[in-house]
């Protein structure tokens, strides 16, 4: 069956220090990848996307992702987390022979000045 | 244009209850999902629907019914609500496209059945 891991549930980080977050899918052949994050009370929303080309992505709010082919992982980074940075992030993978996005567990991030 | 609204954003339901979730996007968009948010599991996606009359099963989907009458609205019912289905539902939709496959979410429904 087509799945998404997140290892990391809860991770506490003072600013500035710097993040990583896994994401690793189970095979499914042509993939999109994406990471959602979703703050406190809010609904979610797109942090950054991936469908084709660079496999390092850019996305909002200095938030970073690379997509590593060989090692189906798709690991979320920022160089120097912000307090406002608190949330839950998701990665979700389109697995393109179906129309649905599978999520994974979610990652909780916790940020302390 | 507001995006993807969900409602009502809050309900409370006794054990056999009925009700209906309504979630309306006004983007045009062909695919419209529903999932069901619980700690430490992300989401599960409930029922789904690749346009307009049709409907199909996600992860989750006993216990909950779906109708796509209209493009633009994705209604989820629960007939008899349990315990169990208590949780932070969320709507998504989503326009089918080679270069753009993003769901963009509904504010969520906090359900609680006693």
């Amino acid at each position: 069956a087509q799945s998404v891991s997140q290892h990391n549930h809860h991770v506490i980080l003072s600013e500035a220090a710097s993040l990583e977050l896994g994401c690793n899918y189970s095979y499914g052949g042509t993939v999109n990848l994406f990471w959602y994050v979703q703050y406190p009370g809010q609904h979610l929303q797109l942090l950054l996307k991936y469908f084709s080309g660079d496999p390092l992505v850019k996305g909002i709010k200095g938030f970073e992702a690379e997509f590593i082919k060989s090692k189906f992982s798709f690991n979320l980074r920022k160089p120097s987390v912000q307090w406002s940075d608190t949330a839950e992030y998701f990665c979700a993978v389109n697995f393109l022979n179906t129309d649905k996005l599978i999520f994974g567990t979610g990652t909780r991030l916790q940020v302390f000045p | 244009n507001a995006g993807v609204t969900q409602t009502p954003k809050f309900r409370v339901l006794k054990t056999g209850q009925s009700m209906t979730l309504l979630c309306a996007q006004d983007m045009n968009h062909e695919y419209m999902y529903w999932y069901r948010q619980d700690p430490g599991m992300g989401l599960r996606l409930i029922h789904y629907s690749v346009g307009e009359g049709t409907t199909a099963k996600g992860e989750v989907p006993d216990g909950y019914n779906v109708s796509r009458l209209k493009k633009q609205n994705f209604l989820l019912g629960l007939e008899s609500a349990a315990p169990s289905q208590t949780s932070v539902y969320f709507c998504a939709s989503r326009r089918r496209s080679l270069s753009t496959d993003t769901q963009y979410f509904g504010p969520g429904t906090r359900l609680t059945v006693l």
